[in-house]
């Protein structure tokens, strides 16, 4: 149990779908992250939500829209996807603030395949 | 520019072996954090060790070290004693300032560990 629980674990979506990528944790965290993992690509920081509110937008595509209803669910509602956006998405949780040596906790992701 | 480069995209290791995954980062602070993560193929990303800027003394967790050389930029990882489940991605990671939301990710090194 990693802290941080992804569903779904895989999904395959055509591009005319709309579907939502769900988050949780239960660490008491009040920053949680979505993150894109490509192949052969760094990680790409897609959204930040800091005390529920979005702090930081790395100019993702109006077609990813991300929620946080309170500080332990985060979503990412995708629809008109297109077949680049195939993936592995990572969503992450970290405590505000002064960091000292917390990293992120990270959830094991949703495998997403656009077709 | 890249902030964080991982030049070694794959690595082989024999079981019992140490192996060093190579790590250099860019930064015009003077407070940041370096991190590494391990991926297996499951897909979580697990934190493993982290050295901060202004940290005199190597990180060591277990079998894991950071060979830290400011001056040269660089934040290598050192696993000894290599063991089959060690075989997975090796992330390095770093977080610029004391309280910014955003890590910056490498490429990531592939680590397969050979009975």
């Amino acid at each position: 149990e990693t802290g941080v629980t992804q569903t779904p674990r895989h999904l395959v979506m055509g591009m005319t779908n709309k579907k939502s990528l769900k988050c949780e944790q239960h660490l008491g965290h009040n920053a949680m992250y979505w993150y894109k993992q490509s192949a052969k690509k760094p990680l790409e920081l897609m959204f930040v939500y800091s005390l529920e509110e979005r702090v930081e937008n790395n100019s993702v595509p109006s077609r990813f829209s991300p929620e946080c209803p309170n500080s332990s669910h985060l979503f990412l509602h995708l629809h008109t996807l297109q077949p680049e956006d195939s993936a592995l998405y990572l969503c992450a949780s970290s405590p505000t603030g002064a960091w000292g040596t917390y990293g992120y906790t990270f959830g094991s992701g949703t495998r997403l395949t656009v077709v | 520019a890249q902030k964080i480069t991982q030049t070694q995209p794959g690595m082989f290791v024999q079981e019992k072996e140490a192996v060093t995954l190579d790590c250099t980062y860019d930064t015009s602070d003077q407070s940041y954090g370096l991190f590494w993560y391990k991926q297996p193929s499951s897909g979580e990303m697990i934190f493993l060790i982290y050295q901060g800027s202004y940290d005199e003394q190597n990180a060591t967790e277990g079998r894991y070290s950071l060979n830290f050389q400011k001056a040269r930029k660089s934040a290598n990882l050192v696993i000894s004693a290599s063991q089959l489940g060690d075989s997975a991605m090796y992330f390095c990671a770093m977080r610029e300032g004391e309280t910014g939301n955003q890590f910056y990710f490498g490429t990531g090194t592939s680590l397969t560990v050979i009975p």
